[in-house]
C-alpha cells in the first residue's frame, strides 16, 4: 500500500497570502496518479486537481498542482475566504487507493 | 442534476449487518466504476471498495475484505455496500464516489453515517 504523508498538518495564513501544501508518497505514483481534494465542514470532498496538475471543471486558476514520482505540491496563489478548508491528496496509481491525512488551511 | 445520494446508515450492534445504498442521477451510471470511501475524525478518508461499470470486477480494502460486499444494479442506478460482522472501528461516514476518467474520484455523495456500538 502506498502511504501518503501531507505536510504541514495545519497552515495558518491570511486571505491574500500564498499557500503551499506538500504530499509525499512512500513509493512512486508516476507523473499522473495523484489528485487533490478540498473538504469543508459538513461537505463531501471536492475534486480540485487530478493527474497531479490538471484542474477539475470549475476550479479557479489560483489553484495549481505540480510534482511527480513521490513529491507533489498544491499551491493556492492568493487565498480567498472560501479557500479555508482541509485539503487531501490521493493516489490512484494502484488498485488500493489511498489518501493523505490532510492539511488544514486556517485563518491566521 | 448530477448527484449521488447515500442511505441505509444507522446504529447497529457489533456483529450486526447493514446495507448501504447509493442512488445516482444525472449521468449514465452503467458507464462508470464506482467506489465506497469512509471517513472518521481519527483516520481521515479511507478507501473501502470499488466495482467496475458492469459489476464483473471488485476490489476491497484489507480491513473489510470477507465482511463487506459491493454490488450494483445498473437498471436501478444504484450502488450497494453490504456490511456484515460489523465492528466498532467500522464506525464512519460512508461516501459513494464516482471514478473519473483517470481513476480519481470526480463526484461524491454527501455520505451516510454508520455507528457500530452496543
Amino acid at each position: 500500500e502506498i502511504v501518503l504523508t501531507q505536510s504541514p498538518g495545519t497552515l495558518s495564513l491570511s486571505p491574500g497570502e500564498r499557500a503551499t501544501l506538500s504530499c509525499r508518497a512512500s513509493q512512486s505514483v508516476g507523473s499522473s496518479g495523484l489528485a487533490w481534494y478540498q473538504q469543508k465542514p459538513g461537505q463531501p470532498p471536492r475534486l480540485l486537481i487530478y493527474d497531479a496538475s490538471s484542474r477539475a471543471t470549475g476550479i479557479p486558476d489560483r489553484f495549481s498542482g505540480s510534482g511527480s514520482g513521490t513529491d507533489f505540491t498544491l499551491t493556492i496563489i492568493r487565498l480567498e475566504p472560501e479557500d479555508f478548508a482541509v485539503y487531501y491528496c490521493q493516489q490512484y496509481a494502484t488498485s488500493s487507493w489511498t489518501f493523505g491525512q490532510g492539511t488544514k488551511v486556517e485563518v491566521k | 442534476e448530477v448527484q449521488l445520494v447515500e442511505s441505509g446508515g444507522g446504529l447497529v450492534q457489533p456483529g450486526g449487518s447493514l446495507r448501504l445504498s447509493c442512488v445516482v442521477s444525472g449521468f449514465t451510471f452503467s458507464d462508470y466504476w464506482m467506489h465506497w470511501v469512509r471517513q472518521t475524525p481519527g483516520k481521515g478518508l479511507v478507501w473501502v471498495s470499488r466495482m467496475n461499470s458492469d459489476g464483473s470486477s471488485t476490489n476491497y480494502a484489507d480491513s473489510v475484505r470477507g465482511r463487506f460486499t459491493i454490488s450494483r444494479d445498473n437498471a436501478k442506478n444504484t450502488l450497494y455496500l453490504q456490511m456484515n460482522s460489523l465492528r466498532a472501528d467500522d464506525t464512519a461516514l460512508y461516501y459513494c464516489a464516482r471514478r473519473g476518467a483517470g481513476g480519481y474520484f470526480d463526484l461524491w455523495g454527501r455520505g451516510t453515517l454508520v455507528t457500530v456500538s452496543s
